[in-house]
């Protein structure tokens, strides 16, 4: 069972468009919710990160988007660059592990 | 170290041969995750170990996994009688507490031929 369902599988979008990536989760006990950015042959690193208390976090071009009572979050990367194609992970933290979404393989055309 | 450090980087070994895979983790960090990625796919979680607690061995497949980490540092996961099922990436990650963000190591590239 999917603990946290992302969507789009994959996404194209325009140099300087916005990319926007999709998550949703069930259990109300996730206490921190990451995003990871992982390029080919390269482990996932840590993009940005929201906790359940705080509706919107924004680093740079990079926001997340917290509903806590939908039980979503989303990333939206701004003026999209190729240099940002890769597959980005949400994931969301319980007591003891992190659950990570499938994947959203994300490809800016320039 | 900067990072966590994982090694073999790339692994080939032949079915039913047992492997060993090894995690650096940061130092100073006392908690330490292994995940599976298989191609395409997310991630699949697989251990947690939390300082000297017992580790949640929850998302290990079946027997033929197991993994071990001394104290607050090297973390070996050894996989038994590989099938060809086992092939994937094995990452392992490493955070200062429970409470803060995971890093993650370049992973072990496992081949099961």
């Amino acid at each position: 069972q999917q603990q946290v369902k992302q969507s789009p599988q994959s996404l194209i979008v325009q140099k300087g468009g916005i990319s926007i990536i999709n998550c949703a989760y069930e259990n109300t006990a996730f206490d921190y919710f990451p995003w990871y950015q992982q390029f080919p042959g390269k482990g996932p690193a840590l993009l940005i990160a929201i906790r359940p208390d705080v509706s919107e976090k924004k680093e740079g071009r990079f926001t997340i988007s917290f509903n806590k009572s939908a039980k979503q979050f989303s990333l939206h990367i701004m003026d999209s660059q190729p240099g940002d194609s890769a597959t980005y992970f949400c994931a969301a933290r319980s007591v003891s592990q992190f659950y990570f979404g499938t994947g959203t393989s994300l490809t800016v055309i320039p | 170290g900067a990072g966590v450090s994982q090694s073999p980087s790339n692994k080939v070994t032949e079915k039913g041969k047992d492997v060993e895979l090894r995690c650096d983790p940061i130092s100073g960090h006392t908690a330490l995750y292994w995940y599976r990625q298989r191609l395409g796919q997310g991630l699949e979680f697989l251990i947690y170990f939390q300082g000297n607690s017992a580790p949640d061995k929850s998302g290990l497949p079946s027997d033929r996994f197991s993994a071990e980490r001394t104290g607050e540092s090297v973390s070996t996961l050894t996989i038994q009688r590989t099938q060809q099922e086992d092939s994937a990436v094995y990452l392992c990650a490493s955070s200062l507490t429970r409470e803060v963000e995971a890093f993650f190591g370049q992973g072990t590239r496992l081949t099961v031929v």
